[in-house]
């Protein structure tokens, strides 16, 4: 089945600087991909999502990039800010049967001011 | 729009016994899932169900069961309660197809065994 690796596990970097989450998956033809962020003591709320026919999505201040031929989907935050502390998860679905959602481990990221 | 809803917020059980958490949309979503979260970790997938009386089992489904009893709700049950299994369980819904394919969201159920 899917495997997601997510790296790195936590990250901490200063307000205004940048910082890049990545997910690598296993199967090729997965098509969904999608980041959900988890505040502290809160549940996942998607941030955003990116299909294989597109490969870049920005909104929110992040840049999700999808690299097929690498099998790899990333997070880039251009300018942290405080409020971007949190827990933050990839989640990769097939175009077929795409019920179930493989989640990435989670990456905790620290805003220090 | 739509919410999500788990009771209880909060759940302490004894070691071996037998508890419930339960879950309701209002998304009218087909497919719901039951996650459980270990502190400081990611999402493991116990069950999911695709429809009404539908049960798929997930990676961690040992030691519990589901129930799908109608389209808006879907109840978890820990068989016999252990200490090792203190987490967060997380119900979510989705669609389940195509490009809606994201999940949803409650705000999840803290189990303590005592």
């Amino acid at each position: 089945g899917e495997q997601v690796e997510q790296r790195p596990p936590h990250l901490s970097v200063r307000e205004g600087d940048s910082a890049v989450i990545t997910c690598t998956y296993t199967d090729p033809n997965s098509y969904y991909f999608f980041w959900y962020k988890q505040e502290p003591g809160a549940s996942l709320q998607l941030l955003m999502k990116v299909f294989s026919s597109t490969e870049i999505n920005e909104g929110q201040g992040f840049t999700v990039l999808l690299n097929k031929k690498d099998k790899r989907l990333s997070l880039n935050l251009t300018a942290a800010h405080p409020g971007d502390s949190a827990a933050y998860f990839c989640a990769v679905s097939a175009h077929y049967g795409n019920e179930k959602i493989t989640f990435g481990a989670g990456t905790k990221l620290t805003i220090k001011p | 729009g739509g919410i999500i809803t788990q009771t209880p917020k909060f759940l302490i059980g004894q070691e071996g016994q037998k508890l419930t958490l339960k879950c309701q949309q209002n998304f009218n979503h087909d497919t719901m899932y039951w996650y459980r979260q270990d502190s400081g970790k990611g999402l493991r997938l116990i069950y999911y169900s695709i429809t009404e009386n539908d049960l798929q089992k997930g990676d961690l489904s040992e030691g519990y069961d589901a129930s799908r009893e109608k389209k808006s709700s879907f109840s978890l049950t820990v068989t016999s309660a252990q200490k090792n299994e203190m987490a967060v369980f997380l119900c979510a819904s989705s669609t389940g197809t195509g490009d809606y394919a994201e999940q949803f969201f409650g705000p999840g159920t803290r189990l303590t065994v005592l």
